[in-house]
């Protein structure tokens, strides 16, 4: 049972406009997410994260919304650049239930940026 | 140089064969974990561990096995490797609970 879902594989976006990357958890005890991107080739880096006790995070062209009664979070990338072109994996922790805070990833979306 | 690096980059092997992937980190971190990313699936846990003394097992640890030489050493073993292991294996490293991991490059490992 998957307890973070990234329901969309893919993305295609044009250079400038904006890439929405979305994010489920089922898992109410989440409370700590992040977004990671990773190249070919290389391993993942983190991006951005947020704590359960905001609703929006932002670093430069970065931001990620969290909406806790939907379980849902979002990764927005204004303007998107061909460079941010990479798998973006979700993931998320929980500060109690006996993952020891182990952080546990979605499936990733690949987004493509169109010059 | 890189703060998290794993050898090899790249093993190609048969099945049976026994396998170690290593994983060195300079960041001075306690925590370390292998994880194994399948297309389509993420990343998934296999084992961690907090400190030299203690290591735990993951989602999938069945057919691995790790062990923890030193704070900056922690290498994953295939006993008896099989083709649905064949996969990219990533160390990462954090420096407390929930606190931001740090990914190595991955190991590409094909089992034949």
């Amino acid at each position: 049972d998957q307890q973070v879902k990234q329901n969309s594989p893919s993305l295609s976006v044009q250079e400038g406009r904006i890439s929405i990357l979305n994010c489920d958890y089922t898992n109410s005890m989440f409370d700590y997410f992040l977004w990671y991107k990773k190249y070919p080739a290389e391993g993942p880096t983190f991006l951005i994260s947020i704590s359960s006790i905001k609703d929006k995070n932002e670093d430069g062209r970065f931001t990620v919304f969290l909406n806790k009664s939907a379980k849902h979070l979002s990764l927005h990338i204004v303007p998107s650049q061909p460079g941010d072109s990479a798998v973006y994996f979700c993931a998320a922790s929980a500060r109690s239930g006996g993952s020891q805070g182990n952080l546990i990833f979605g499936k990733g979306t690949k987004l493509s940026v169109k010059p | 140089d890189a703060d998290v690096t794993q050898t090899p980059r790249n093993r190609i092997t048969k099945t049976g064969k026994r396998i170690m992937l290593e994983c060195s980190q300079t960041k001075g971190h306690d925590r370390m974990y292998w994880y194994r990313q399948d297309p389509g699936l993420g990343l998934r846990l296999i084992y961690y561990s907090f400190d030299v003394k203690d290591i735990n097992k993951g989602e999938i640890s069945d057919g691995y096995s790790v062990s923890r030489q030193a704070q900056a050493k922690f290498s994953l073993s295939l006993e008896s490797a099989i083709p649905n292991q064949t996969a990219l294996y990533f160390c990462a490293t954090s420096d407390a609970p929930r606190e931001t991991q740090y990914f190595g490059p991955g190991t590409r490992l094909l089992v034949l």
